[in-house]
């Protein structure tokens, strides 16, 4: 069974501070995906990436791909109260849209 | 578009009791999935869908069935509740290319 395993499980950081979230595995995958869900809501998709190495920007976001394809992170630039939630990566199963997902980083940021 | 919805939105259940649980989605997706999300463990994949009439096991799929006779549709059946079945479910739909997944709102199931 492949695993996800994001870290740090818990971020409580004050607005306009930088954070990076973890997502590592020993698996490759075919593609990773980054979501963040709000309380009483599913999750939203922020990104996709297929590429081993890939970067995609979203605004203040930046996620990378490992070069294995066993890896991803998250990098925020100051963060926002409005980033606060629980952000989730899922990885798909060789060339499948099954996905696991990773355990999740509960993060808040003070106003 | 209503995207993906599901109901309802809020059940409990006594043990031994069943219930389907409801999830359709209008982007006429093939592939759809059903997720149970607990406290501490992400997402957990129970069964999942390719297109109509045909479905597959995912990582917790005890408990369970499903059944896909329309791409629009896809159930989640709780044939005899337990307090373990106690969650929050999610319906998703993928769309194809690079498999991005649309979400339902969430059913928050308790079981006494």
């Amino acid at each position: 069974t492949q695993l996800l395993e994001q870290s740090p499980q818990f971020l409580s950081i004050q607005e306009g501070e930088n954070l990076t979230v973890y997502c590592n595995s020993s698996s490759v995958f075919s593609s990773l995906q980054w979501y963040r869900q709000e309380p009483g809501e599913g999750p939203v998709l922020l990104v996709t990436v297929v590429t081993g190495g890939e970067v995609k920007k979203l605004k203040r976001l930046t996620f990378q791909f490992g070069d294995a394809r066993k890896d991803s992170s998250l990098h925020i630039t100051a963060a926002q109260p409005g980033d606060t939630g629980l952000y989730l990566c899922a990885g798909a199963e060789g060339g499948t849209y099954k996905y696991i997902f990773g355990t999740g980083t509960r993060l808040k940021v003070l106003a | 578009n209503a995207g993906v919805t599901q109901t309802p939105k809020f059940q409990v259940l006594k043990t031994g009791q069943s219930m389907t649980l409801q999830c359709a989605q209008d982007m006429n997706h093939e592939y759809m999935s059903w997720y149970r999300q607990d406290p501490g463990m992400g997402l957990r994949l129970i069964h999942y869908s390719v297109g109509a009439g045909i479905t597959d096991q995912g990582e917790v799929p005890n408990g369970y069935n499903v059944s896909r006779s329309t791409t629009e549709d896809f159930p989640l059946r709780l044939l005899s509740a337990a307090p373990s079945q106690t969650s929050v479910y999610f319906c998703a739909s993928t769309g194809p290319g690079r498999g991005e997944q649309y979400f339902g709102p969430g059913t928050r199931l308790t079981v006494t």
